[in-house]
C-alpha cells in the first residue's frame, strides 16, 4: 500500500530562518511526487511535480529535491506570506495519496 | 467566474437530510475530481471523473452519490450521512485524467452532520 509521511507535522519559523520540511514515501513503482501548498479555507494549490531521483525543482523561496524515498521542500529566508500548510502527495500504480501536511508559521 | 467554483461553501445538515454540493471549472479541463478532507487526516481521493465517466470510485459509501452532467459540471448527492462525514469537501480539476498533479482545486465546501 503507498504512504506518505511528512514531518514535522508544525514548525514555526522567524523571518529570515531557512529550513526544509521533509516528505517520506512508499510506493509501488512512483509516477510523480507532487507538492502543494494550502492556504486556511483554501483548496491547495499546486506547486511542483518531481518525476526522478536527483530531480530539483525551484520557485521563488522554494525549492523540492526528490530521493528514491523521501522528497525536501526547502525554504530559504521564508517571509510571513510563506505561512501554509504544504501538502505532499505520490502518484504510484494507485490513485494520488497525500501526507497529512506541515503547517508552516512565519513570524515576522 | 474563474477557476473553479464550489456551492455552498458552508452546510449543516441532519442525518435524514437529502443535499447536494456542486462544483463548476471554467478552465477548459475534461476531468474531474472530489476528495475529502478530515482534520488530522490525509485528503482522500473520492471519485474520478474524465470526459463525464467515471474512472475511479475509491471505495466510497453508497451514501455518498456523483453526478457529472458535463465536463464543467460536478455534483455530490447526500444522503442518510453520518457525523463522521462531517469534513471538508473538495472539488477539483485538471486536463484530463492522466495529469494528476496538474490538479486546480475550488475552495471547498464545509460540511457538518448534526
Amino acid at each position: 500500500e503507498d504512504q506518505v509521511t511528512q514531518s514535522p507535522e508544525a514548525l514555526r519559523l522567524q523571518e529570515g530562518e531557512s529550513s526544509s520540511l521533509n516528505c517520506s514515501y512508499t510506493v509501488s513503482g512512483l509516477r510523480g511526487l507532487f507538492w502543494y501548498r494550502q492556504d486556511p479555507g483554501k483548496g491547495p494549490e499546486f506547486l511542483f511535480t518531481l518525476y526522478s531521483a536527483g530531480e530539483e525543482k525551484e520557485k521563488e523561496r522554494l525549492k523540492a529535491t526528490l530521493t528514491k524515498k523521501e522528497s525536501f521542500l526547502h525554504i530559504t529566508a521564508p517571509k510571513p506570506e510563506d505561512s501554509a500548510t504544504y501538502l505532499c502527495a505520490v502518484e504510484g500504480n494507485t490513485p494520488l495519496v497525500f501526507g497529512k501536511g506541515t503547517r508552516l508559521s512565519v513570524i515576522a | 467566474e474563474t477557476g473553479v467554483t464550489q456551492t455552498p461553501r458552508h452546510l449543516v445538515m441532519g442525518m435524514t437530510n437529502k443535499k447536494s454540493l456542486k462544483c463548476e471549472q471554467h478552465l477548459g479541463h475534461n476531468a474531474m475530481y472530489w476528495y475529502k478532507q478530515s482534520a488530522k487526516k490525509p485528503l482522500e481521493l473520492m471519485f474520478v471523473y474524465n470526459f463525464k465517466e467515471q474512472t475511479e470510485n475509491n471505495s466510497v459509501p453508497s451514501r455518498f452519490s456523483p453526478e457529472c452532467p458535463n465536463s464543467s459540471h460536478l455534483f455530490l448527492h447526500l444522503h442518510t450521512l453520518q457525523p463522521e462525514d462531517s469534513a471538508l469537501y473538495l472539488c477539483a480539476s485538471s486536463q484530463d485524467h492522466q495529469a494528476w498533479y496538474e490538479q486546480y482545486f475550488g475552495p471547498g465546501t464545509r460540511l457538518t452532520v448534526t
